[in-house]
């Protein structure tokens, strides 16, 4: 399976605008890039994904390199509920559609 | 909004007993998967179905069975359960495609004492 690099662990503090780094370069072409996040005692939720073009939703914008090697998500204005473990995961488009977990980014938010 | 919830939450079962989790979705997905995760790891896919009455093998599938007797059900066995398999297990429901999420359950703790 296709691997992803991110950071151990961020720190931010609340209403500061976060960056999470991802770096996948060895993505296919075929492969989409999900973002899902984690907090304790709940299951993944999705935040947001992307193939080629920057995306933008409620929860978050996803920034996409031009070589698709790598991309950031972004979240602007952090509160303590953005606190969680960020899944950055690269998905394929036909298969399964399993998706492949790594360690994440801890994302801490200090008040 | 799209639902997933697991049956039970908690479990406590006992080495060599048969263990049943229970996933039921109501977004009328065809895909649903069984994930684990331990501290340390990820998630890992461990079955997964494309439809009624359909079960694969995912990534760690030995000492795991699946049932999908229906559209919205898909349950989890462990015949013979062992500490080893002491874990979080989370059910999700998806679409196929690549341009669609999966939705997550809330997740069972299961001990094998």
């Amino acid at each position: 399976d296709a691997k992803t690099t991110q950071p151990d662990s961020m720190e931010s503090t609340e209403g500061e605008t976060v960056h999470l780094p991802c770096s996948h370069a060895t993505i296919s072409g075929n492969e989409y890039i999900y973002w899902y996040r984690q907090v304790p005692l709940q299951g993944p939720e999705y935040v947001t994904h992307g193939l080629q073009q920057n995306t933008t939703n409620s929860m978050a914008f996803l920034a996409i390199a031009s070589d698709r090697k790598s991309s950031t998500l972004i979240l602007p204005h952090v509160s303590l509920r953005d606190a969680a473990v960020y899944h950055c995961i690269l998905r394929p488009t036909g298969g399964n559609n399993k998706l492949t977990f790594g360690q994440g980014t801890v994302l801490s938010v200090i008040p | 909004e799209a639902a997933v919830t697991q049956s039970p939450r908690n479990k406590v079962a006992v080495t060599g007993g048969k263990v049943t989790l229970s996933c039921n979705q109501t977004n009328n997905h065809n895909n649903m998967y069984w994930y684990r995760q331990d501290t340390g790891h990820g998630l890992r896919l461990i079955h997964y179905s494309y439809g009624a009455g359909s079960t694969e093998k995912g990534d760690i599938p030995d000492g795991y069975k699946a049932s999908r007797p229906s559209q919205e059900n898909f349950s989890l066995i462990l015949e013979l359960a062992t500490p080893s398999q002491t874990s979080v297990y989370f059910c999700a429901s998806g679409d196929p495609g690549g341009a669609r999420e999966q939705y997550f359950g809330p997740g069972t703790r299961l001990t094998v004492l």
